[in-house]
């Protein structure tokens, strides 16, 4: 079943902006990690973030984690056209081998 | 990176049917692999855990005789549609657990099925 609730389901920023997508997740974790889909492709992974950490950045990248309220942001600075895509969040189960994805957010990001 | 190879990219096949998509490790050795499903606009749905040398471990309300998952070396592993029908159509992504940390995953590009 799936553990993540992704929100928005659907984000269109115009480029440039900044986008933001949530997850929330139920259960412990060890790891939760964002990855990137384009139309028809597999699924590409940006970062990673433990449990114990709090903030992460990679590029233009930057993951929060609240472990307290179950959930973490993914934050796209500075649009572009090339980050349209579809965006999901990975739980890392504590004693699992298995990821659970969320539902994903579209980011369609207009030119 | 690591490179996680999926073939076919696409395959149209008549109702009744097998189909087998391979996945493989093209520069590291998996253990584990997993199989995904995933339906337009949606998100992926684990559907088994392919462990090298022994039997894969399938998700509540996944088929074993339906989607039959070989692991035979730590580079390969392949999923079979067998007797494909018209609801088999879909995505199928395949991903396998990158090997130092064992925690993110590298996918392969997926294959797209559709059954006539």
């Amino acid at each position: 079943s799936q553990q993540g609730e992704e929100d928005p389901q659907a984000l269109s920023i115009q480029e440039g902006e900044n986008a933001t997508m949530n997850c929330s997740y139920k259960t412990s974790i060890n790891n939760l990690q964002w990855y990137r889909q384009n139309s028809g492709r597999g699924l590409v992974h940006l970062i990673l973030i433990r449990s114990n950490e709090r903030e992460k950045h990679s590029g233009r990248l930057r993951v929060t984690l609240d472990t307290s309220k179950k959930s973490s942001s993914l934050l796209i600075t500075a649009s572009r056209a090339a980050d349209t895509a579809s965006y999901f969040c990975a739980t890392g189960l504590q004693g699992a081998q298995k990821l659970v994805f969320g539902q994903g957010t579209r980011l369609t990001i207009n030119p | 990176g690591a490179v996680v190879s999926q073939h076919p990219s696409w395959v149209i096949c008549k109702s009744g049917t097998s189909v087998k998509i391979e996945c493989r490790s093209l520069d590291f050795q998996a253990t584990t692999m997993f199989w995904y499903r995933q339906f337009p606009k949606q998100s992926l749905m684990l559907m088994a855990t392919s462990n090298e040398g022994s039997k894969a471990t399938y998700e509540q309300g996944v088929e074993k005789d339906k989607f039959l998952i070989n692991h035979a070396s730590l580079t390969l592993s392949t999923l079979t549609v067998t007797s494909a029908h018209p609801e088999d159509s879909s995505f199928y992504i395949c991903s396998a657990k990158e090997w130092v940390t064992n925690e993110k995953l590298f996918f392969g590009s997926g294959t797209q099925l559709s059954v006539l």
